[in-house]
């Protein structure tokens, strides 16, 4: 299976509850990035997080990152209905010459107002 | 420029014909990658520039695919003779490095339709 698998792969909540996702991936990384996409098309930056770091956040969402499970957590507080999207893990792979990132295959998440 | 741009938005194609998409990625970026993202599906890595040299074309997945970029700016990717499978979103993105940890940003994308 590919680097960067994100669970649950849909989330339908209601609005102002809490959305957790996860990213599993394989290999040794420098750095885990979250990204949001809105209708399939371009993907927004969220929050990246470096191997060396546990815990991160950006106003309402939490990031952590356990290497020693090669896992991460999307936490989305408070949720509205403007954060329904398809969310994606991505890292770059420690030891590689490679820049290009590998991306999970993504969390659909929906908001309920 | 404000942000990445790419052209054309959506393009309709007949198999066996050529395509060229084109992308305009921020002022001052060094680092311009193509990426494919098939329907519900992540994004898959085609192809990875550093100025106009390409070090990293790995992702490419068959020779009928090519990219360019002149003057270390405008990026071009060729389909060439184009097949049902390549119906995709084209995504591109660029980042002011090539240093790992550099945040890469994306333009909205070319939606491909092979038909």
């Amino acid at each position: 299976s590919q680097q960067g698998e994100e669970d649950p792969q849909a989330l339908s909540i209601q609005e102002g509850e809490n959305a957790t996702m996860n990213c599993s991936y394989k290999t040794s990384i420098n750095n885990l990035q979250w990204y949001r996409q809105n209708s399939g098309r371009g993907l927004v930056h969220l929050i990246l997080i470096r191997s060396n770091e546990r815990e991160k956040h950006s106003g309402r969402l939490r990031v952590t990152l356990d290497t020693s499970k090669k896992s991460s957590s999307l936490l989305i507080t408070a949720s509205r209905a403007a954060d329904t999207a398809s969310y994606f893990c991505a890292t770059d792979a420690r030891g590689t010459g490679r820049r290009a990132l590998t991306f999970g295959s993504g969390t659909r998440l929906q908001v309920q107002p | 420029g404000a942000g990445v741009s790419q052209s054309p938005s959506n393009k309709v194609t007949e198999k066996g014909k050529d395509v060229e998409l084109r992308c305009d990625p921020i002022s001052g970026h060094t680092a311009l990658y193509w990426y494919r993202q098939s329907l519900g599906q992540g994004l898959e890595f085609l192809i990875y520039f550093q100025g106009n040299s390409a070090p990293d074309k790995s992702g490419l997945p068959s020779d009928r695919f090519s990219a360019e970029r002149t003057g270390g700016s405008v990026s071009t990717l060729t389909i060439q003779r184009t097949q049902q499978e390549d119906s995709a979103v084209y995504l591109c993105a660029s980042s002011l490095t090539a240093d790992r940890g550099e945040t890469q940003y994306f333009g909205p994308g070319t939606r491909l339709l092979v038909l």
